[in-house]
């Protein structure tokens, strides 16, 4: 089945510093991705979408110049979280959309756990 | 009103019994539906999607209700390993990917 990662899966960092999270699609294109935050219990939070090769999108409420996405290849996706503070402290998960792949389907990345000192 | 919404739990269960839970959403005009299962702080998992007619994969059943705007989920037999957050997501409106998720429902199946 199709797999994806994120690197890191744990990171600890002191507040005003940037933290870059990678999401790759390991045997498969992906045309989209998609970033979540996920708050202790809380539901999944749509961030932003990702398309390869042009600008994400996205949601309401959430700051594009603190939260910078960058997809430069079908296989990679990258969130940066620039001058992080405390309340950026999430569960961060991305997901991907294959090419061609079936209308519905988005495979999840194990998470990334971020705790900002 | 949340777009998804379910009862959060958590249920507490004994081993073996049926147990069954709910999701209704806002947007008639949803085309897809799923339900995904979340362990502890791990990523979410697709478990069903959910189709119009209701379907069945072993112990789990799932059913849609387009006029009422709810999905249930039915596990059946419960097992230990079931203890997990169940999360029901919806595929908003036709033309786009996004998911939108609902809050979760904890099930703790007990020995």
């Amino acid at each position: 089945g199709a797999v994806v990662s994120q690197h890191p899966s744990r990171v600890i960092c002191k507040s005003g510093t940037s933290v870059k999270i990678e999401c790759r699609s390991l045997d498969f294109q992906a045309t989209t991705m998609f970033w979540y935050r996920q708050f202790p219990k809380q539901s999944l939070m749509l961030m932003a979408t990702s398309n390869e090769g042009s600008k994400a999108t996205y949601e309401q409420g959430v700051e594009k110049d603190k939260f910078l996405i960058n997809h430069a290849s079908l296989t990679l996706s990258t969130l940066t979280v620039t001058s992080a503070h405390p309340e950026d402290s999430s569960f961060y998960i991305c997901s991907a959309r294959e090419w061609g792949g079936s209308y519905n389907e988005q495979f999840f990345g194990p998470g990334t756990r971020l705790t900002v000192l | 009103r949340k777009e998804v919404e379910q009862d959060p739990g958590p249920f507490n269960v004994p081993e073996g019994a049926t147990v069954a839970f709910n999701c209704t959403y806002s947007n008639s005009a949803s085309q897809s539906f799923f339900w995904y299962r979340q362990d502890c702080r791990k990523e979410p998992k697709l478990l069903m999607s959910v189709y119009s007619s209701g379907n069945e994969d072993g112990r789990f059943t799932a059913q849609l209700n387009r006029a009422s705007q709810y999905i249930s989920l039915l596990i059946r037999d419960s097992k230990l390993s079931d203890s997990a957050t169940y999360l029901c997501v919806v595929k908003a409106t036709s033309g786009t990917y996004k998911y939108i998720f609902g809050t979760g429902t904890r099930l703790k199946v007990l020995a």
